[in-house]
Formats: structure tokens, sequence, C-alpha cells
């Protein structure tokens, strides 16, 4: 079936530096892959998402291209805030099925001042 | 901005005791999901429903579970006989149409359940 790896553990990092989550997925055809955001306290936030290979979404200075070749999805920022701080999950959705979200389990980003 | 709302936001029970958490979707989408997050876990599909009938569900949405759209404003969880294990965030979530899943879900804060 669907899933989705993300890797393990908190990312701890400083004020403008540069911040990767890798997000890696198995899935037949071609879904369409999503990164979400959880504030503290907060429901989960689309940031980007990308419908098909080679794709790239953005939003916020934050960047994902969608790698067929590679089956990943992985999140960038060139330069983090404090606001950044948060929990990201990578998700894809089956183009096949009824809008059914499969979710990675997320990454705490903390970013200190 | 239009936004999906939850409530209660936090829900203590005692195990075999029923529970309803209640959402409203956003007002002109017309797919609503439910989805669960048990502590330290991924966050799991349980079900999507449309015209007000269940789409598809997981297997974890068995017959204690059931959802209902009672008004035009409303969709509901029900839990009928909740279990320890059913502690977990309830996510409710809602989209303007199927578009191959290219569509977005828009999220709820969610409800935490804690069965006693």
């Amino acid at each position: 079936g669907n899933s989705v790896t993300q890797m393990e553990g908190p990312v701890t990092l400083s004020e403008e530096a540069f911040l990767t989550i890798n997000c890696t997925y198995t899935a037949t055809g071609y879904p369409s892959l999503f990164w979400y955001v959880q504030y503290p306290g907060e429901g989960l936030q689309l940031l980007l998402k990308a419908t098909k290979a080679d794709d790239k979404g953005s939003n916020k200075g934050f960047e994902a291209t969608y790698r067929k070749e590679t089956t990943s999805f992985h999140l960038e920022k060139g330069s983090v805030q404090v606001s950044d701080s948060a929990v990201y999950f990578c998700a894809l959705s089956d183009p096949y099925g009824n809008n059914r979200l499969a979710f990675g389990k997320g990454n705490q980003v903390v970013v200190i001042p | 901005e239009p936004e999906v709302t939850q409530t209660p936001s936090h829900q203590v029970t005692q195990m075999g005791q029923e529970v309803i958490l209640r959402c409203v979707p956003i007002s002109n989408h017309l797919y609503f999901y439910w989805y669960r997050q048990i502590l330290g876990q991924k966050v799991e599909f349980l079900v999507s429903f449309y015209n007000n009938e269940i789409s598809e569900k997981s297997e974890i949405f068995d017959d204690q579970f059931s959802v209902e759209r009672p008004d035009g404003s409303n969709f509901t969880l029900k839990i009928r006989s909740t279990k320890l294990e059913d502690s977990a965030m309830y996510f409710c979530a809602s989209s303007e149409r199927w578009a191959g899943g290219r569509e977005t879900q828009y999220f709820g804060p969610g409800t935490r359940l804690l069965v006693l």
C-alpha cells in the first residue's frame, strides 16, 4: 500500500540556518504530494504541494520538488526563523482513491534564536 | 479565511462510554474526512464521506465508529463504546471536490480524546 517515510527525530537549528527535512514515499501510480505544518496548539495547515513529477511546490520560503526517480519530496528552506518552529508532515494522496491522505510521522523543528 | 472548526478541543471519558466529536467543515466543501493521531504515531486516515454516505473507510474504522452529517453544517464522529486505545487526537478535514487526489484537504485544530 501507499506509505510515507520521514527522517527520524526532531530537528534543532539556529535562526538563519538551512533546513532540510527528508521525505520518501511508496505508492502505485502517480500520487500527489503534500507538506503540512502544525504550529503549537493549531491544526494541520497545507504548506505546499506538487501533483506531478518534477513539479516544485513553494510557499513562505519553503520548497519541495517531486522526484519520481528517487520517490522523494524533501522540504527545504534557505534561512529559517524562530516562527518556523512547528511539526512538519509529509503526505501523499492516491490518484485512484477517495482523497485518502497517507502521512509520515512528522518532524518537530525547533529554531533557536 | 474560512476554516474547519472542531468541538470540544479536549474530551475525557471513561472506557465503555460513547463519545461524539463534532466538526463544522468549510461551507462550500463537499468531501469530509476524519483522521486520528495516537501520541507518537502517524496521522491515520479513518473515513471519507461524500453525498451523505461513506466513500471510503480504513481498517481502523470498525463497527464501533460511525459518522453522520445531521444537518447542513455539522459532521460528527461517534465512538460507541470507547476503549483505552481510542485515546488520540482526532482531526476533521474537508475539501471542495474530488480531483484525482490533487485537491487540498483543510484540517481543523483537532479534538484530544483521553479514555480512562
